[in-house]
């Protein structure tokens, strides 16, 4: 199994543009989740989904920040615009039955820095 | 608002020592408490414990949850180079995206 895929993997992007990150969960995993790594605050839950539905977004810093999966093998988290303290981290993860299920598996994170 | 403390920040020791990862947390409505290695990339499943007392074991890895005192602490033994990495602690606190509080975690470093 390729685990779960992340992409890019480094993005350098200027403040005000658009940044669309991309995960391929592990095939037959129904959860998936997206995550935020900063020095400052760690490593921050945004949102998750179960069978490809939203189930709270709640931990979404704000407005510009947005999160779909349209179907059961992708996702994406976007932030538009995005600004210089968005840099940070950004991991996907999948597992099998839901939060529940705490053996996350981890993809590779992309690295965002927003100049 | 709930709070996962990590101690210490970072910790530097020879192979072979031992050594000890603390956890302390203030969560309301908790449920159980995770521990995560990251190395180089992205954090990878240590343990997960939801009863107090009970020692769970990997290898050279232990973890063990104090609900009375709030706290988990993960041992290791015989510690090697390839040990080397972020230990982060987790708490969950059910439903939905707030429900998981990861602490800022322990930098440990194993010289040769």
């Amino acid at each position: 199994d390729a685990g779960v895929i992340q992409s890019p993997r480094h993005e350098v992007t200027e403040m005000g543009q658009e940044v669309t990150l991309r995960c391929k969960p592990i095939s037959g995993h129904n959860s998936l989740f997206w995550y935020r790594q900063t020095m400052m605050r760690g490593l921050e839950l945004l949102i998750y989904f179960n069978n490809n539905v939203p189930i709270d977004d709640s931990g979404m810093p704000e407005d510009r920040f947005s999160a779909k999966m349209p179907n059961a093998s992708f996702s994406t988290l976007k932030i538009q615009p995005s600004e210089p303290r968005d840099s940070a981290v950004y991991f996907c993860a999948s597992t099998l039955d839901g939060i529940s299920s705490y053996e996350q598996y981890f993809g590779p994170g992309t690295r965002l820095t927003v100049t | 608002e709930d709070k996962v403390v990590q101690s210490p920040l970072s910790l530097v020791v020879h192979e072979g020592d031992t050594v000890t990862l603390n956890c302390s947390y203030e969560v309301t409505n908790f449920r159980s408490l995770l521990w995560y290695k990251q190395e180089k990339k992205a954090p990878t499943f240590l343990f997960m414990l939801t009863s107090s007392g009970i020692e769970k074991k990997s290898g050279r890895l232990s973890s063990i949850l104090d609900k009375k005192e709030l706290f988990s602490i993960l041992n290791i033994t015989a510690t090697q180079t390839g040990d080397s990495a972020v230990y982060l602690c987790a708490s969950y606190s059910g439903g939905g995206a707030d429900g998981l509080t990861f602490g800022k975690g322990t930098h440990l470093i194993i010289q040769p």
